[in-house]
């Protein structure tokens, strides 16, 4: 399968300060990438689709302004939670998709970034 | 209603077994379904995914999706302990504005006992 990197793994950070976590798809172009979110025993929760060249486009609920996120290129997407509160506190994983024709599409999951604001 | 639907489990089942994990969905236009495995603390890795009616068998994987009943499962065969894990269902919306979206299900566990 194709690969999406991660950075950073882990990242540990006062309340207040903004952290920047990174997506790369390795050995493909990803027009389309996505960022989740994922609490302890909960399912993942999309909180944006991210388009090369264009604006996110975030799920309801999602602050846009919190959660700064650009593509600046086909294999790279940016992640940027701003003033970082401990409930920001989780699992945040991406994962971009592999352009294909037909119903293919299939979407390959980063390592995630694990996310703890004191 | 929920749009993805899995029983959380956990499913038990012994080493060497048959576990079968089923998936239902709301959205009839969907086209794509796939299934991730999700190990604690890790992220999803895809294992099947199915476009067409019928079974897909993958190694020790078959996938199998009934459109007419909107429904998708996954059957293991020769289950192992290493098979031990959250098991997510997800269906690729048909298209719009939420095109190439998935929505996943809540997830079963699994537990494979020796």
């Amino acid at each position: 399968g194709a690969v999406v990197s991660q950075h950073p793994s882990w990242v540990i950070c006062k309340s207040g300060t903004s952290v920047k976590i990174e997506c790369r798809s390795l050995d493909f172009q990803a027009t389309t990438m996505f960022w989740y979110r994922q609490f302890p025993k909960q399912s993942l929760m999309l909180m944006a689709t991210s388009n090369e060249g264009s604006k996110a486009t975030y799920e309801q609920g999602v602050e846009k302004d919190k959660f700064l996120i650009n593509h600046a290129s086909l294999t790279l997407s940016t992640l940027t939670v701003t003033s970082a509160h401990p409930e920001d506190s989780s699992f945040y994983i991406c994962s971009a998709r592999v352009p294909t024709s037909g119903n293919y599409n299939e979407q390959f999951f980063g390592p995630g970034t694990r996310l703890t604001v004191l | 209603q929920k749009e993805v639907e899995q029983n959380s489990g956990p499913l038990s089942v012994p080493e060497g077994a048959i576990a079968s994990l089923n998936c239902t969905y709301s959205d009839r236009g969907s086209q794509s379904f796939f299934w991730y495995r999700q190990y604690s603390g890790k992220s999803p890795e895809l294992i099947m995914s199915i476009y067409s009616n019928g079974d897909k068998e993958d190694g020790r994987f078959t996938a199998q999706l009934n459109k007419a009943s909107q429904y998708v499962s996954l059957l293991i065969r020769d289950s192992q302990p290493s098979d031990s894990a959250t098991y997510l269902c997800a269906v690729r919306n048909a298209g719009g504005t939420s095109y190439g979206k998935l929505t996943f299900g809540q997830g079963t566990i699994l537990t494979v006992h020796p």
